[in-house]
């Protein structure tokens, strides 16, 4: 199957700084991915689209300004948490459609994700 | 808006023994529904997929089925291995280039 990879895998940072957290469709073009975070035993939380040549679609509640999302290529997004805060620790995972784009059903490729900690 | 119910509570078993998971919804039957395994600290990886006209469907140890009256898949891993510990989430899609939406998932912990 197609491999999507993240880096880093872990990254351990100072309050207020900015980190950036790289996805790569490997084997395949995305012209869509996703980004969620996971708090420990919860669910998936979606929380922005990234188009590649356009701007990212972000859910309800989720900052803009502070998850920034670059579509670079159509093998690359970026997420950078801006001003990062210990609240913002979490497992950050993205993913790409089995297609490449969204079409009529998707299964998803995961990353591996990245475990951000901030101190 | 669409609720997916999966059993908190992790599920422990024998190996050997079928496990069996259960993914509950409520409102809308999605047009596909998706299982996904997910281990620790790792991003999840999908397994099966069942559109909402097939009943059940087949890979390997896997079997899923769906009921759309009940609203309700289940997830069974026949001759289960400590092997197939991890946690596993159901995901619905409502096709039409929806963002397939995904449940807590359920832990399964197989004993030796």
């Amino acid at each position: 199957g197609a491999v999507v990879s993240q880096h880093p895998s872990r990254v351990i940072c100072k309050s207020g700084t900015s980190v950036k957290i790289e996805c790569r469709s490997l084997d395949f073009q995305a012209t869509t991915m996703f980004w969620y975070r996971q708090f420990p035993k919860k669910s998936l939380m979606l929380m922005a689209t990234s188009n590649e040549g356009s701007k990212a679609t972000y859910e309800q509640g989720v900052e803009k300004d502070k998850f920034l999302i670059n579509h670079a290529s159509l093998t690359l997004s970026t997420l950078t948490v801006t001003s990062a805060h210990p609240e913002d620790s979490s497992f950050y995972i993205c993913s790409a459609p089995s297609s490449g784009f969204l079409s009529s059903y998707n299964e998803q490729f995961f990353g591996p994700g990245t475990r951000l900690t901030v101190l | 808006s669409q609720k997916i119910e999966q059993n908190s509570e992790a599920l422990n078993i024998q190996e050997g023994k079928t496990a069996t998971l259960t993914c509950n919804y409520t409102n809308y039957s999605p047009a596909y529904l998706q299982w996904y395994r997910q281990d620790p600290g790792r991003g999840p990886v999908f397994l099966l997929l069942i559109r909402e006209n097939e009943k059940e469907k087949r890979k390997e140890r896997l079997k899923v089925t769906f009921d759309t009256t009940l609203k309700q898949s289940l997830f069974h891993i026949t001759a289960s291995q400590p092997a197939d510990s991890a946690t596993y989430l159901c995901a619905l899609d409502q096709g039409g280039s929806y963002i397939p939406t995904f449940g807590r998932g359920t832990s399964l912990i197989v004993h030796p």
